[in-house]
């Protein structure tokens, strides 16, 4: 089975610009969370969908914004892009809510803004 | 300052040797993951404890959480190349597993 794929690979944007980033859980996944990582740092959590609706967010300002669609795949989309925002994120899926559920990650989107 | 506190940041081993690697909460962990991350790519699943005193084992990695339940740590034995990346451990903060807080990350190389 096809583990949790993201796209693209690789982005280049310069400051100001919005980007749109996908990915596509594990088949059976119900839940989709998005997480940026800056390099040396560990991921921070951005968002959580289940079932189409928002779960949890994390301290990240509202130019961030999400959504999943009702084949679970989901979207993350970054407006007014800052310098700052230059990051891997990552994607990752889970069946459902239960407390102690294991995520697994996707590859990453690695962002570079110039 | 990080709510979760790894320790070393990096380490290097001679390939063959013993290593342990820390992570240390300010709060009590209700649910303590561990991660591999190759350079830049995906995070892979290690192990997950839940409960104080709780160990688990696979392959040649070993995780433990102690019994207050606000450090773990990741011992491998006798280390091999397969082993290099960075080790992450993430804790359960928000309410569920799909939202954790993650440490900085220990980085690891294997010498041969």
């Amino acid at each position: 089975d096809a583990g949790v794929t993201q796209s693209p690979t690789h982005l280049i944007k310069t400051r100001g610009q919005h980007v749109t980033l996908r990915c596509s859980p594990i088949s059976g996944h119900k839940s989709v969370s998005w997480y940026q990582q800056v390099l040396g740092q560990g991921p921070q959590f951005i968002f959580q969908y289940y079932e189409k609706e928002e779960r949890g967010r994390g301290n990240f300002p509202d130019r961030f914004s999400a959504r999943q669609f009702p084949n679970y795949s989901s979207e993350l989309n970054v407006n007014a892009l800052l310098l700052g925002d230059s990051a891997l994120y990552l994607c990752a899926s889970s069946w459902g809510l239960a407390g102690r559920e294991t995520q697994y990650f996707g590859p990453g989107t690695r962002l570079l803004v110039l | 300052s990080q709510e979760l506190e790894q320790s070393p940041q990096s380490l290097i081993v001679q390939e063959g040797k013993n290593l342990t690697i820390n992570c240390t909460s300010s709060k009590t962990l209700y649910g303590l993951y561990w991660y591999k991350q190759k350079y830049g790519e995906g995070l892979i699943f290690l192990m997950m404890l839940q409960k104080g005193g709780e160990e688990k084992s696979h392959e040649k990695i070993t995780a433990k959480l102690d019994e207050k339940k606000q450090q773990s740590s990741l011992h491998i034995t006798a280390s091999q190349p397969s082993h290099a990346g960075i080790y992450l451990c993430g804790a359960d903060r928000y309410g569920g597993a799909q939202k954790l807080v993650f440490g900085q990350g220990t980085r690891l190389t294997i010498n041969p």
